[in-house]
């Protein structure tokens, strides 16, 4: 069974950063690309940012480059989503989601996290 | 990246049919087929029913639909059932390992 677990999120004020974590199991990590998509409560999704499998590609939403930087750690099944210089307009549940289209990181998304909230305020 | 345009809100009566469209540009929606349907139940997290266009993963319903002409996509629900009220997005991929999202669409069976 495809599990993803996030972690990582909290309270931290604007300009400071956070880290978050993705662990991933019941499936081969390193043959997927990984994402990361956030919903700002009771607002839409909006995709933040993609990797492949090998971290050769990587993707991020124009309101985050520059700010946030994608990883991924195959050896310990693990995503990661570095933000920096964090904004109140950044505070929403921050999803995992699994790449449903193997090695190809243009795709889909075909499993998901239940989130990690990150909230933004002095 | 400006998110696909969806219609706020859709209704139905139970065992009719509704359609949800996505529009987007000829840099997304019209040049990838690579646009999916997500489901997403209140206080729950979103749910895969449609990708690359058409094709239902196992275990969702043949209700749901794709298509896509030119710059819109299409989601439909045939046989429209209380447990299908959610909110839907589409999302394209938009080349460069970046993808857009639909701006959402609530779904209500009268």
């Amino acid at each position: 069974e495809v599990q993803l677990v996030e972690s990582g999120g909290g309270l931290v004020q604007p300009g400071r950063s956070l880290r978050l974590s993705c662990a991933a199991s019941g499936f081969t990590f390193d043959d997927y690309a990984m994402h990361w998509v956030r919903q700002t409560p009771g607002k839409g999704l909006e995709w933040v940012s993609s990797i492949s499998w090998n971290s050769g590609s990587i993707g991020y939403a124009d309101s985050v480059k520059g700010r946030f930087t994608i990883s991924r750690d195959n050896a310990k099944n693990s995503l990661y989503l570095q933000m920096n210089s964090l904004r109140t307009e950044d505070m929403a549940l921050y999803y995992c989601a699994k790449g449903g289209n193997g090695y190809n990181s243009a795709g889909f998304f075909d499993y998901w996290g239940q989130g990690t909230l990150v909230t933004v305020s002095s | 990246q400006s998110a696909l345009t969806q219609p706020a809100s859709v209704s139905g009566s139970p065992g009719q049919s509704i359609t949800i469209s996505c529009t987007g540009t000829i840099s997304d929606v019209e040049t990838y087929n690579l646009v999916s349907w997500y489901q997403q139940l209140p206080g729950k997290a979103p749910q895969l029913m449609i990708f690359e266009v058409t094709k239902r993963p196992s275990g969702v319903s043949n209700r749901f639909s794709g298509s896509k002409s030119g710059n819109t996509a299409s989601l439909t629900i045939s046989g429209l059932q209380p447990e299908d009220e959610a909110d839907y997005y589409c999302c394209s991929y938009a080349g460069s390992s970046i993808y857009v999202f639909g701006t959402g669409t609530k779904v209500t069976a009268l």
